[in-house]
């Protein structure tokens, strides 16, 4: 079946805008997780849904940054007022439920570049 | 706060050789630990899950070992070949901090034919 798809693959904004990337998790998985890898670093946390709700979002940095999962599949992020600082490649995962024995599926990641 | 660290770095090998990827965690308390995959430009490709009472997972010339006692693992390629040229990321799952993943920085991996 089709694996985790993130849209859109590259973003290039100014600084300022509000953007939004979404990811479309695999079909079935309720948890679903997004990530922020910046170049020569692994990822790191951002926030994490089981169905519609977050569970845990402490890895936001700061309230510019914002993710909704409305109808418990679709998730989008969204960042206002967009810093420099905040281009990276924004990685979206999912799996089956949030049981610990779970693996996480990513997708291809969403490369933001804000000028 | 845990930390995981991937040694070494950067890692150049000829083909047809085995290699080892390290992998140290300073929390031992873990459900998990999963090894990635990422080529230039790419997602993250899971290789192996070992739970926290596994030893080892093994798939084709891939083999990772657990030792969570001790906090670490290491992935075991063989026979290497330039298609296993990627970067190789371990990450750790927390009994204390829920779903999320902490990541190492990778070791990239240049296999030369």
């Amino acid at each position: 079946g089709a694996g985790v798809s993130q849209t859109p693959s590259n973003k290039v904004t100014e600084k300022g805008k509000y953007v939004e990337l979404r990811c479309d998790p695999i079909s079935g998985h309720t948890a679903l997780y997004w990530y922020r890898q910046s170049l020569g670093q692994g990822p790191e946390f951002l926030i994490y849904f089981q169905g519609t709700g977050a569970a845990d979002d402490s890895g936001l940095p700061n309230d510019r940054f914002f993710a909704v999962r409305p109808e418990g599949s679709v998730s989008t992020l969204k960042i206002q007022r967009t810093e420099r600082g905040d281009s990276a490649v924004y990685l979206c995962a999912s799996s089956l439920s949030r049981r610990s024995y779970n693996e996480q599926f990513f997708g291809p990641g969403t490369r933001l570049t804000v000028l | 706060k845990q930390e995981v660290t991937q040694i070494p770095a950067a890692l150049s090998v000829p083909e047809g050789e085995n290699l080892v990827l390290n992998c140290s965690f300073t929390d031992s308390a873990i459900y998990n630990l999963q090894w990635f995959r990422q080529d230039p430009g790419k997602g993250l490709t899971s290789l192996l899950l070992i739970q926290s009472s596994q030893r080892e997972q093994t798939s084709g010339r891939l083999n990772a070992s657990l030792d969570k006692s001790s906090g670490r693992s290491t992935l075991y390629i063989a026979a290497s070949q330039p298609g296993d040229s990627a970067t190789y990321l371990c990450a750790v799952r927390l009994e204390t901090s829920g779903s999320r993943l902490t990541f190492g920085e990778g070791t990239q991996l240049t296999v030369n034919p």
